[in-house]
């Protein structure tokens, strides 16, 4: 158990509809970091957040946004859904934000859309 | 910009055996690098780590040294059990922060 969690574990929707993934991260951890995982693409980055700030960007699309909330818990927002947004989301967190840090990732959700 | 490459799988070996996972690396700076495993159903687990040229993350048995001169980052394990049946992934971590990562190698151990 990484002491990362997010919810739900799975997520059953159909396109054009909205859905929220959420990401509680270790204790103590500031930094917070959103990954898709698809076939075809593999593990790919998408937005990192430290201590409620946004700090890097990575293959985000501009259907999708997330926000770091004062207790760190963060939230991934996924609108407008198409088929090929099914994937594995992870959330990791790290202490900092420093490249050396250790990050650490939830099970993630795994999102089906229909 | 930062990329990792690691030898495609998948890789099926029987117990015991000697198991080498490639990983190559092209980035900027001096970027840390990074083994994670994913067993079935589970998410991603940090194996091992190194921070610096030269240096030997370990764990579980599994060893990788940080080769600066051949920006290599080579997974290896001298004796597979069939717990360590799982996909690994190769990534590196930058200045900006974000984890870049191999395709993955599924390893198959069989009895």
């Amino acid at each position: 158990d990484s002491g990362v969690t997010q919810t739900p574990k799975h997520l059953i929707t159909a396109t054009g509809q909205r859905v929220t993934l959420r990401c509680s991260p270790r204790s103590g951890d500031l930094s917070v970091y959103w990954y898709q995982q698809s076939l075809d693409q593999g593990l790919q980055f998408l937005i990192q957040y430290y201590n409620g700030e946004e700090r890097a960007k990575g293959n985000i699309l501009e259907r999708f946004s997330a926000q770091q909330f004062p207790d760190l818990h963060s939230e991934l927002n996924l609108s407008s859904l198409e088929l090929g947004d099914s994937a594995l989301y992870f959330c990791a967190s790290s202490v900092q934000d420093l490249g050396t840090d250790t990050q650490y990732f939830g099970p993630g959700t795994r999102l089906t859309v229909l | 910009g930062n990329s990792v490459t690691q030898m495609e799988g998948p890789v099926t070996l029987s117990e015991e055996a000697f198991l080498t996972i490639n990983c190559t690396y092209t980035a900027t700076g001096y970027p840390s690098l990074f083994w994670y495993v994913q067993y079935p159903g589970e998410g991603l687990q940090l194996l091992l780590k190194a921070t610096k040229a030269d240096d030997k993350g370990s764990n579980k048995g599994f060893e990788a040294t940080y080769r600066k001169e051949t920006t290599s980052f080579h997974l290896e394990k001298g004796s597979v059990q069939v717990s360590d049946s799982a996909v690994y992934f190769c990534a590196l971590c930058s200045n900006d922060y974000k984890l870049s990562f191999g395709a993955g190698t599924t390893v198959t151990v069989r009895a």
